[in-house]
């Protein structure tokens, strides 16, 4: 399968705990976009990086967010000192360049207790 | 966060059914975008549209590209029970605004 991967499908964490989740990309896809979704509404947009360098980032990522990219491949999100807000599913996204439509994953989903 | 005006909010149809829903936006795209996702999976593009007054197929579906540039149509022909889910709309291209949803079910 050379779809979009994520890792884990899911993490149950406490609360001020700290988490980091995994995405490959699509082989050759040099656009990589992470995605919140919470329950009954649209994913949200978090941040993008154009190979490893991070382009633009929603102001719903605070500073407890960070996301890397650092070989240009595959790419971290971390979030420190959780809170049960956090709790949604994380999606990661990419696309081959920019006018490409965008590939989802299956995502992360999150509970923090 | 903004979201996109999706209707209707949810069909209850039976099979062998047409499907329409639409997306409306205060905003004007220059991409629009219609995804569907089943529970615990991450959206499946179905089309992309680029361009205003496109009218773009994927088999059962077809899906245009408003006029205006602020809204989108998605049409489900003949439906069968795998179309089951939840369409989403999505507008711009890096950093899509998607829509509220709208939650399709089959009654048999």
């Amino acid at each position: 399968d050379t779809g979009v991967s994520q890792d884990p499908r899911h993490k149950i964490t406490k609360r001020g705990q700290n988490v980091t989740f995994r995405c490959d990309p699509i082989s050759e896809h040099n656009r990589l976009y992470w995605y919140r979704q919470t329950l009954g509404q649209g994913p949200e947009f978090l941040t993008y990086f154009q190979n490893e360098a991070q382009l633009e980032k929603s102001r719903l990522l605070s500073d407890r967010f960070s996301a890397e990219r650092p070989k240009g491949s595959f790419s971290t999100l971390e979030i420190q000192r959780t809170e049960q807000g956090d709790s949604a599913m994380y999606l990661c996204a990419s696309s081959l360049r920019t006018d490409s439509p965008l590939h989802f994953g299956n995502g992360t989903r999150l509970t923090v207790t | 966060g903004q979201q996109l005006n999706q209707s209707p909010q949810s069909m209850f149809i039976q099979e062998g059914e047409d499907v329409s829903m639409n997306c409306t936006s205060s905003s004007i795209f220059n991409t629009w975008l219609w995804y569907k996702q089943d529970p615990g999976e991450g959206p499946v593009l179905l089309i992309a549209l680029y361009k205003a007054g496109e009218l773009t197929s994927n088999g059962r579906l077809t899906a245009q590209f408003g006029i205006t540039r602020k809204d989108s149509f998605l049409n489900i022909s003949a439906s069968i029970p795998s179309d089951v889910g939840i369409y989403f709309c999505a507008g711009g291209r890096e950093k899509l605004t998607f829509g509220t949803g709208t939650r399709l079910t089959i009654i048999p």
